[in-house]
């Protein structure tokens, strides 16, 4: 098993461009987020996604869209890049184990996002 | 809602010192709580959950609801414990994680 696989591990935009993080998973894990990790901020929640079909927004998904058309990929797009969105954006699944219990997150290796 | 508070930024350390890091919860019900550690340029991983009851490289974590911690503990700190440590918290029937701030703990020789 891969696990988590994001793509690219870094990336430089100009102020405007769109891009698209792909984010992968290989353990059938219904559940599946994006984080953006800033100093001081710690993990802050973008969008996640509950299954394939159905996402919702977090904490702070202004500027960024997702979509989730399988149960392995959840891309998260910017829209129009602005410096704000310059962070480490992480990437994670899980699933729900044997009598509700909640399991850990799986962790990608992180995109390196710079907006310039 | 639910709230995860890790009130230290960073906490520095001597190697053999013992190390508490700090994390308080507020939610109404009965919640599910996790550490995770991100060592240098690495993925966050998962390094203990409160229902395990277990104790990973020497680290130990006891939830509190009375004061409604769950404070990472290890009585001897090692360099290589230098890392970002992240408190999380799951609700009742939310499988998204809560995280706090984090807080970086650093080991000196």
């Amino acid at each position: 098993n891969a696990g988590v696989t994001q793509t690219p591990k870094f990336q430089v935009l100009k102020t405007g461009q769109s891009m698209t993080l792909q984010c992968a998973q290989d353990m059938n894990h219904e559940y599946m987020s994006w984080y953006r990790q800033d100093p001081g901020m710690g993990l802050r929640l973008i969008h996640y996604s509950v299954g394939a079909g159905i996402t919702d927004q977090g904490e702070v998904p202004n500027g960024y869209n997702v979509s989730r058309s399988t149960t392995e990929d959840f891309p998260l797009r910017l829209l129009s890049a602005a410096p704000s969105q310059t962070s480490v954006y992480f990437c994670a699944s899980s699933y729900v184990g044997g009598q509700g219990n909640n399991q850990p997150q799986h962790f990608g290796d992180g995109t390196r996002l710079s907006i310039l | 809602a639910q709230r995860v508070t890790q009130p230290e930024k960073l906490l520095s350390v001597f190697k053999g010192a013992p190390v508490e890091l700090k994390c308080n919860y507020s939610y109404s019900g009965s919640p599910e709580l996790f550490w995770y550690v991100q060592y240098s340029r690495q993925r966050l991983q998962l390094l203990l959950r409160h229902i395990s009851r277990e104790s990973i490289k020497g680290f130990t974590a006891d939830l509190n609801k009375g004061e409604t911690s769950f404070h990472l503990k290890k009585p001897f700190a090692q360099e290589e414990d230098s890392a970002m440590y992240y408190c999380a918290l799951n609700a009742l029937g939310s499988y998204i994680p809560t995280f706090g701030r984090g807080t970086s703990l650093i080991v000196h020789p």
